[in-house]
This record gives C-alpha cells, sequence and structure tokens, in this order.
C-alpha cells in the first residue's frame, strides 16, 4: 500500500514569498502520478500540479514548481510570489500507473499568505 | 463548460437512517469517483466507476454503495448512518480511464446526528 506525508500541518508566509510545502511518500511502485490538489476555503479542490514518475524534469505551472526527487521519494511544492489567493489547503497526493485509480492523499498542510 | 456538481451541497439525517447523494460530471466524463474528508482521517477513497462499472473500492464498510448510470451521472449510498459518517463527502470525475486529472465538486456536507 502506498502512504503520503506532509510533516507540515500549518505554515504561513507573507504575501509576496516564497514557500515550500514537503511531501514524502511510500510506494514500491516504479511507475506512478504524484500531485498537488488545493482546496480553498468552502470552494472545491483543484489540481496544482502534476508530476510523472517516469519524467525526470520537474513540472512547473507559472508560480508554482515542484521539486521531485525519485530516489528520496520526495515531492515538495514550490509557490513563488505567494498572493492571497494561494490561501488554502494543499494535498500532495499518489497514484499508481495502472490499475489502480485511485488518489492517495497526505493529510494536507494549511497555507495562510499574510497581507 | 459546467463543472462537476453535487447534490444536495448540506444535509442533516439521524443515526439509523440512509442517505442517497448525487454526482453529475462533467459532461464527456465518464469516470467518476468518490473520497470521504474527515478532519480525523483526511481524504479517503470510497469508490470508482467508470462507464457504469466500478473499478476499485475503498475500504469501507458494506453500507456504503455506489453505482453510474449510462449517462455517466453517480450516486452514493449509505444506509444505517453512523455519527461516523459525519464527513465532506467529495466526488470527482475525469475525462480518461486514467485519472491523471480528476475535477473535483464542492461536496456534500452529511452531518449525522
Amino acid at each position: 500500500a502506498q502512504t503520503v506525508t506532509q510533516s507540515q500541518p500549518e505554515m504561513s508566509v507573507q504575501e509576496a514569498e516564497t514557500v515550500t510545502l514537503s511531501c514524502t511518500y511510500d510506494t514500491s511502485e516504479n511507475n506512478y502520478y504524484l500531485f498537488w490538489y488545493k482546496q480553498p476555503p468552502s470552494r472545491q479542490m483543484i489540481l496544482v500540479i502534476r508530476q510523472e514518475a517516469y519524467k525526470q524534469q520537474n513540472a512547473t505551472e507559472n508560480r508554482f514548481s515542484v521539486n521531485f526527487q525519485k530516489a528520496a521519494k520526495s515531492f515538495s511544492l514550490k509557490i513563488s510570489d505567494s498572493q492571497l489567493g494561494d490561501t488554502a489547503m494543499y494535498f500532495c497526493a499518489f497514484m499508481k500507473y495502472f490499475g489502480n485509480e485511485k488518489l492517495t492523499f497526505g493529510t494536507g498542510t494549511r497555507l495562510t499568505i499574510i497581507p | 463548460k459546467a463543472g462537476v456538481t453535487q447534490t444536495p451541497r448540506y444535509l442533516i439525517k439521524t443515526r439509523g437512517q440512509q442517505v442517497t447523494l448525487s454526482c453529475s460530471p462533467i459532461s464527456g466524463h465518464r469516470s467518476v469517483s468518490w473520497y470521504q474528508q474527515t478532519p480525523g482521517q483526511g481524504l479517503q477513497f470510497l469508490f470508482e466507476y467508470f462507464s457504469e462499472t466500478q473499478r476499485n473500492k475503498g475500504n469501507f464498510p458494506g453500507r456504503f454503495s455506489g453505482r453510474q448510470f449510462s449517462n455517466s451521472r453517480s450516486e452514493m449510498n449509505v444506509s444505517t448512518l453512523e455519527l461516523g459518517d459525519s464527513a465532506l463527502y467529495l466526488c470527482a470525475s475525469s475525462l480518461q480511464a486514467l485519472n491523471t486529472e480528476a475535477f473535483f465538486g464542492q461536496g456534500t456536507r452529511l452531518t449525522v446526528v
């Protein structure tokens, strides 16, 4: 079974600063996907960024980028130039490449952007 | 394009009752997954349907069941409700069989009293 661990329950950062959220996972699979999802207060969860394990290049989406370290089973999310709208719960998630179409989530990090 | 729609948004039920939650996926999406979100357990996978077939089921008791219709809409049912079933139930839909981009609804907040 796969497990996903987010060791930072809460974080806060000043607007415009950079913040990094940590995620580690445990799996015996070689092919899989990793995701960061954002859940703003009282709003639906949305996909922030996705990383395929077979790709060595780290994924980026505008101000969001990841540091994927496959050997260390680490998958951190960096948010640059943070904005008030980034305030949300952030969940790291794992999905096997084949045969098990479910997301395994971490416990989440509550991120607050301070004006 | 309309997003994933879950109804109702809020629900209060009494212990022992049963409840049915509905999820309408994004048009064209054939995969629907259900998750339970609680402060204590976090987000846990319930089940996933693709083209009316349940492909995966999480570790929940048999009181939790679901189905998917030919138009891809899905329902989940919880029978003999317990206080511990109080949670936010999230539905996610995706276009392909491999859910590499799941779109979530706003959820149904179920409170069991």
